[in-house]
């Protein structure tokens, strides 16, 4: 059975500040994937990694995939207070469907 | 183009009454999704439809759930004699297939109380 695991759970950094989330998962992965949530609201896509080593930025978020590993990370480099949300990573294997971890709620405070 | 859209938005019912959620996908996406999301997790895989039928049903939680998509496109799913652990936010999503490197696009969600 496919289980993702992020840590934190919660995350409280100061503005300008740098920090990572890890996403963790229990097997073969074909798709992983990093999504945004604001409070009330739908996901919002962020970021598709596919290959072992994949690296993806956008603004002040970068995302890369270990296969071997099973590891993802989601890295924030001086953090906005805009970039405060609920980050969820989601994984895909086979024909299994999508699986999401429990998701890290960042809080960026002045 | 237009994105996945969900009907309604919010969804207030009493315990054992039937609602049902609408799903209108992105126009060409064959495949469609149902998730729920109870608060403080993260969603959780209800359904799938590759065309009209349910590939993997696997995530319904009970018999009181059931989900239909008769002509491929529009999707409705429903619960039965609700109950107050069904309150979460329901959502859904569409891609142009199953599997493969087709990803899926989320709608904004019908949140729905049971009192």
């Amino acid at each position: 059975e496919l289980k993702v695991e992020q840590n934190p759970l919660f995350l409280s950094m100061q503005e300008g500040k740098n920090y990572t989330i890890y996403c963790n998962y229990s097997t073969t992965s074909d798709r992983l994937y990093w999504y945004r949530q604001d409070p009330g609201k739908s996901l919002e896509s962020l970021f598709v990694l596919l290959s072992n080593g994949a690296v993806k930025q956008e603004g002040r978020l970068m995302a890369s995939l270990d296969t071997k590993a099973r590891l993802s990370t989601l890295h924030i480099t001086a953090a906005v207070h805009d970039l405060s949300a609920t980050y969820f990573c989601a994984v895909e294997s086979g024909n299994t469907p999508l699986v999401f971890g429990k998701g890290t709620r960042l809080s960026v405070i002045a | 183009g237009a994105g996945v859209s969900q009907t309604p938005s919010n969804k207030v019912t009493e315990k054992g009454k039937y609602v049902e959620l609408r799903c209108d996908p992105i126009s060409g996406h064959t495949a469609l999704y149902w998730y729920r999301q109870s608060l403080g997790q993260g969603p959780e895989f209800l359904i799938y439809f590759q065309g009209t039928g349910a590939a993997d049903d696997s995530g319904l939680p009970n018999d009181r759930f059931f989900a239909v998509r008769p002509e491929g496109s529009v999707s409705t799913l429903k619960i039965q004699r609700t109950e107050r652990g069904d309150s979460a936010m329901y959502l859904c999503a569409s891609s142009l297939g199953s599997g493969g490197p087709y990803e899926q696009y989320f709608g904004p969600g019908t949140r729905l109380t049971v009192t």
